[in-house]
């Protein structure tokens, strides 16, 4: 079972930012939460992952609460083909096997 | 570099009829997985190898479900005895196992449907 909820889906206007939540109020203390997207009739992509410190990289930031129960992907300004079912992942680095388990994800529809 | 390549991009076929789809990782990518996807669906862990390792099969839906991995390089998937539920699109990944971030690249799938 995922172990992640996030919102069914979510718009944003092009040009301004994209704050994706997702809460894993069970998240364990060597779980790490991993973002990927799927655009429409293409594989996953990886976005972005974090321990308990925040992350930015060329695609988006990642903010995790100080508890660890929640996070936020910030994609700081969104574009139309930033349109994607946006995946909150939270697993162990590293370990017998490293199997992603996605859940349903949050549908961002950038609007122009 | 290439990316993960899969092929047939869209195979149909007779219920009861034997399928085999091929996944070709990354080159040097030592971990490789099989999910799928039904429609308006998630996607499901199916089958994991890494290196020379007893690969994780405990997301295979059933026996007629079945996965090599040759020369720890191209994989393929074979489904027997095919059924109409067995339809969906099914995605291979490969990563570097000594990746930090264990990022998993996915390929572009293979659309499967089962008349």
């Amino acid at each position: 079972d995922a172990k992640t909820t996030q919102p069914t889906s979510m718009d944003c206007a092009e040009g301004r930012a994209a704050n994706l939540p997702c809460n894993h109020s069970t998240i364990s203390g060597n779980e790490y939460v991993y973002w990927y997207r799927q655009i429409h009739s293409q594989g996953p992509q990886y976005i972005i992952h974090g321990l308990k410190n925040n992350e930015t990289n060329e695609m988006a930031s990642l903010i995790i609460t100080e508890d660890r129960k929640s996070s936020t992907l910030i994609l700081p300004h969104a574009t139309l083909r930033d349109t994607a079912v946006y995946y909150c992942i939270v697993r162990p680095q590293g370990g017998a096997t490293n199997k992603l388990i996605f859940g349903t994800g949050t549908l961002l529809a950038v609007q122009p | 570099g290439a990316g993960v390549s899969q092929s047939p991009s869209n195979k149909v076929t007779e219920k009861g009829k034997d399928v085999e789809l091929r996944c070709d990782p990354i080159s040097g990518h030592t971990a490789l997985y099989w999910y799928r996807q039904s429609l308006g669906q998630g996607l499901e862990f199916l089958i994991y190898f890494q290196g020379n390792s007893a690969p994780d099969k405990s997301g295979l839906p059933s026996d007629r479900f079945s996965a090599e991995r040759t020369g720890g390089s191209v994989s393929t998937l074979t489904i027997q005895r095919t059924q109409q539920e067995d339809s969906a699109v099914y995605l291979c990944a490969s990563s570097l196992a000594t990746s930090g971030s264990n990022e998993q690249f996915f390929g572009p799938g293979t659309r499967l449907t089962v008349l």
